[in-house]
């Protein structure tokens, strides 16, 4: 059974960068795509980026000059950076598999993680 | 604010069938799929409907999805208890984003 985990410091100070990992264990990241989706505490999901199979990406117009989304096939392991972070990037971040065609939805979730931007 | 517009919550009691609206606009659902998640609380959404009407293996088949023109809408029948739930409509806007809709809150009285 594929599973998704998440790590990375859930505690940054205002213009740090936000840096996450998501493993994916039991499956491999070919040949789909995936994304990076977030929800501020008590609010609704925001699509951050996807990548595909070829490591083309696509970033949400709001988040684009901040955000960095990369793959390592060989580890299987997918990455978001988001830079100059503040108080508005306070948010679950979840890492979610799409499928093997360029159609946008997310079949399995990582379990979140609770990342708190405060000075 | 969202650009997929959905009522912030909905009632029902078990057994009723209640639905839940989505309406956005002519680039994003009017021109493409139209997705659902059910985001129990404290966990991870999950995928509920996809391609505007297709269940993934394991859903009931008491979740129902419908699109015409630029309004799509999830009905559930046979509320139960679990179902409490947030719900979130999901379409790709032609923009080039992704989008979610502000989500709705189902009570099941």
């Amino acid at each position: 059974q594929v599973q998704l985990q998440q790590w990375g410091a859930g505690l940054l100070k205002p213009s740090e960068t936000l840096s996450l990992t998501c493993a994916v264990n039991g499956g491999s990241l070919s040949p789909y795509y995936w994304n990076w989706i977030r929800q501020p505490p008590g609010r609704g999901l925001v699509w951050i980026g996807q990548i595909n199979q070829r490591g083309g990406t696509y970033y949400n117009p709001s988040l684009n000059s901040r955000v960095t989304i990369s793959a390592d096939t060989s580890k299987n392991l997918l990455s978001l950076n988001l830079t100059s972070v503040t108080a508005a990037d306070t948010a679950v971040y979840y890492c979610a598999r799409g499928p093997v065609t360029p159609e946008w939805y997310f079949d399995l979730w990582g379990r979140g993680i609770l990342v708190t931007v405060s000075s | 604010q969202s650009v997929l517009t959905q009522p912030p919550s909905a009632s029902g009691t078990p057994g009723q069938r209640v639905t839940i609206s989505c309406s956005g606009s002519s680039s994003n659902i009017g021109t493409n799929y139209v997705y659902w998640y059910q985001q129990l609380p404290g966990t991870a959404p999950k995928l509920l409907i996809y391609k505007n009407n297709q269940r993934p293996s394991g859903v009931p088949d008491r979740f129902s999805g419908f699109k015409s023109g630029t309004s799509a809408s999830l009905a559930i029948s046979g509320l139960r208890s679990e179902d409490e739930a947030d719900y979130y409509c999901a379409a790709w806007d032609d923009s080039l984003r992704g989008m979610f809709g502000g989500g709705t809150k189902l009570t099941v009285l």
